[in-house]
Formats: C-alpha cells, sequence, structure tokens
C-alpha cells in the first residue's frame, strides 16, 4: 500500500533528446508527488512536484505529468544534457490525518545518463 | 541560499557502539526528518520530528535509534548499539511550516560500521 513503484531503473538518452521517467503508487491517500534529482556523494535535491488536482506541471525544461485515475506520474527532461546526468527518484507523501510531518516514500531510483 | 548542513560527512564505528549523527536544519524551518540510503539501494523514511516530538517514523525506526533536537539550531540522530546492517548514508531533511511538504536534504553522513 505504501509502495512507490519506478520505472526504468536505468535509461540512457542521447543529447537533445526527451528523457521520460514513469511512477505508480497505490495509497490513494498520497497528496504530493516530488521529484529528486541526486548526484553521486550528494543529497537528493528537490527538482519540481506536483499536487493531485492538476494533470501537469512545468519547470523550465523539467515537466511532471499526473494521471490521478492511472494513480500514475511522470517526468519528461526536454532537450536531455549531459549535465542532468544523475540518478532520479520519485517519492509520494500526505493522507495523515491532522498536523505533523509526513516522510516521503521513495522509489527505487532510475540511472540516467545523457550521451554527448 | 540556506542549506541543511551535517557532521560529520563520515563516521567509522565499531558494531556495538553508539554514534550521533548531527543536523542542522536550514534557520526557519520547524519540520525535521531523517532518512537513510543503503549503497545503490533507495532512499527510506526513518523519522520526522515537529514541535519537540516524533511525528511520524517508519519500521526502520525500532528503539535502537532515538532522535533529540537539545538546542534552536541542532537535530540529532542517536544509534544506541550500532549493527553492521546499519551501514549507510543517513540524510537530515527540513521543511518550512509555511510549505512543508517541501523537504530541503542534507549532504550525508556515511556512516560504516565495521
Amino acid at each position: 500500500q505504501q509502495q512507490v513503484k519506478q520505472s526504468p531503473q536505468s535509461l540512457i538518452v542521447q543529447k537533445g533528446g526527451i528523457s521520460i521517467i514513469n511512477c505508480a503508487y497505490e495509497n490513494t491517500a498520497f497528496d504530493y508527488f516530488p521529484w529528486y534529482q541526486q548526484f553521486p556523494g550528494k543529497g537528493p535535491a528537490l527538482l519540481i512536484a506536483i499536487r493531485p488536482d492538476v494533470s501537469e506541471k512545468k519547470e523550465g525544461r523539467f515537466t511532471i505529468s499526473f494521471n490521478k485515475s492511472a494513480k500514475q506520474f511522470s517526468l519528461h527532461i526536454m532537450d536531455s544534457q549531459p549535465g542532468d546526468s544523475a540518478t532520479y527518484f520519485c517519492a509520494a507523501s500526505g493522507g495523515r490525518a491532522g498536523g505533523g510531518a509526513d516522510g516521503l516514500t521513495f522509489g527505487k531510483g532510475t540511472h540516467l545518463i545523457i550521451q554527448p | 541560499e540556506p542549506e541543511v548542513t551535517q557532521t560529520p560527512s563520515h563516521q567509522v564505528t565499531q558494531m556495538g557502539q553508539e554514534v550521533i549523527l548531527r543536523c542542522v536544519p536550514i534557520s526557519n524551518h520547524l519540520y525535521f526528518y531523517w532518512y537513510r540510503q543503503i549503497l545503490g539501494q533507495k532512499v527510506e523514511f526513518l523519522v520526522s520530528f515537529y514541535n519537540n516530538e516524533i511525528s511520524e517514523k517508519s519500521e526502520i525506526f525500532d528503539d535502537q535509534f532515538s532522535v533529540e533536537r537539545p538546542d534552536g539550531s541542532n537535530f540529532t540522530l542517536k544509534i544506541r548499539s550500532t549493527k553492521l546492517e546499519d551501514s549507510a548514508m543517513y540524510f537530515c531533511a527540513s521543511s518550512d511550516p509555511g510549505v512543508k511538504y517541501e523537504q530541503f536534504f542534507g549532504p550525508g553522513t556515511r556512516l560504516t560500521v565495521l
């Protein structure tokens, strides 16, 4: 119920191409879906996030598409650049009653390589 | 730009020893978190902390773990009796009360248990 399933595990894209990473969740109480970017030896960095009341959010070259009925969301990286080579994690949180702090449930990550 | 800091960057300890990992969250943030990442695996939630008490904890966060905010700036994770399987990267994160879902992560502490 708490899992977030992420695919593919690894992805190679040519420079200038579109990188697409997919995630699916089971817990319908989740109400916040961020994507994190992680470089080797660094902490995850918040990239972009979406709420289930919208179907798409775009920030620069990064777009999240969200399908509430299918319980799926995806990250699209347009005009992919070698500097985008990193591990990308989708995550989800929410659904706790009352206040307090919700922990994030992460997917297993996608190792993205952008070839020059 | 404000950031979460963590010390030490690398901690080596013997099995059975106690370790304390330290974090300084972003100054105006009120929600604090610990996560761990075993090498090559996904990031796993351990515990969240708000208003001087644990808000949520995962199954991983058993009796050997504890958290504390000893003063107005630090947030610590204590592992009482370390095991080999505690070897991992430990990340601290914090979030702003106005946008509490947006969690900002520190650079991590690599814990190696021998």
